[in-house]
């Protein structure tokens, strides 16, 4: 079964600093790799998403993410941090084409300071 | 694009009732999903639902606990029977659109 794992159930960046929020899956098939962004009291939105072609992904509100099937991981980075990408992010996989069945990391809170 | 209403939005039940959580799509789709988020866990897919079938419903997970209703194309119910405290939790259903799943606001269920 896949499964995907986030290192860090919270991670604290300054304001301005580098945003690094780690996600590793198990997997002996290529995957379908997805980030969403959680914020308060909100359904989920989908930052960015890798099916196939080029292994760095860009999504929206400046994030990207970097496929590395060696390394089995989809990292998830932002050069420079605002007060407003404080929320809860999951990293997702899924393997089927149409991604309609999801397995979620268990998210990753992200916190902003001034 | 699918932008998906849930409706309670937050519920405070007593154990031994059950609550019925409401779920519209702006949009016809063939798949739609039921989440839960348990406090300080990942979101768990409780069953797939697709309009003119019986839903399918992931390992853990029974239609008698959980029964799911899928009249049309742009509407879903998930009711949670029979509640326990440990049913408290997140209800999040989704909707898969052009092979890209998007998400409701939730609904935020407490059981005492």
């Amino acid at each position: 079964a896949q499964s995907v794992t986030q290192l860090g159930s919270h991670v604290s960046v300054s304001e301005g600093a580098l945003v690094l929020l780690r996600c590793n899956y198990s997997s002996s098939v290529p995957p379908y790799l997805f980030w969403y962004v959680q914020y308060p009291n909100q359904g989920l939105q989908l930052l960015l998403k890798y099916t196939t072609g080029a292994t760095l992904v860009k999504g929206i509100n400046g994030f990207e993410a970097e496929f590395k099937k060696s390394e089995t991981s989809f990292h998830l980075t932002k050069p420079s941090a605002h007060m407003s990408d404080a929320a809860e992010y999951f990293c997702a996989v899924s393997y089927t084409t149409g991604y309609s069945t999801l397995t979620f990391g268990k998210g990753t809170m992200l916190l902003v300071s001034p | 694009s699918a932008v998906i209403s849930q409706k309670p939005s937050r519920d405070i039940c007593q154990r031994g009732t059950s609550l019925t959580i409401q779920c519209q799509v702006d949009s016809q789709v063939t798949m739609m999903f039921w989440y839960r988020q348990q406090p300080g866990q990942s979101l768990t897919l409780i069953a797939t639902a697709n309009q003119g079938s019986e839903a399918t419903y992931e390992s853990g997970f029974v239609i008698d606990k959980f029964p799911i209703s899928r009249p049309n194309l742009t509407f879903s119910t998930l009711t949670v029977s029979n509640m326990s405290p440990e049913d408290s939790s997140i209800y999040l259903c989704s909707a898969s659109p052009d092979n890209e799943q998007f998400f409701g606001p939730g609904t935020r269920l407490t059981v005492l």
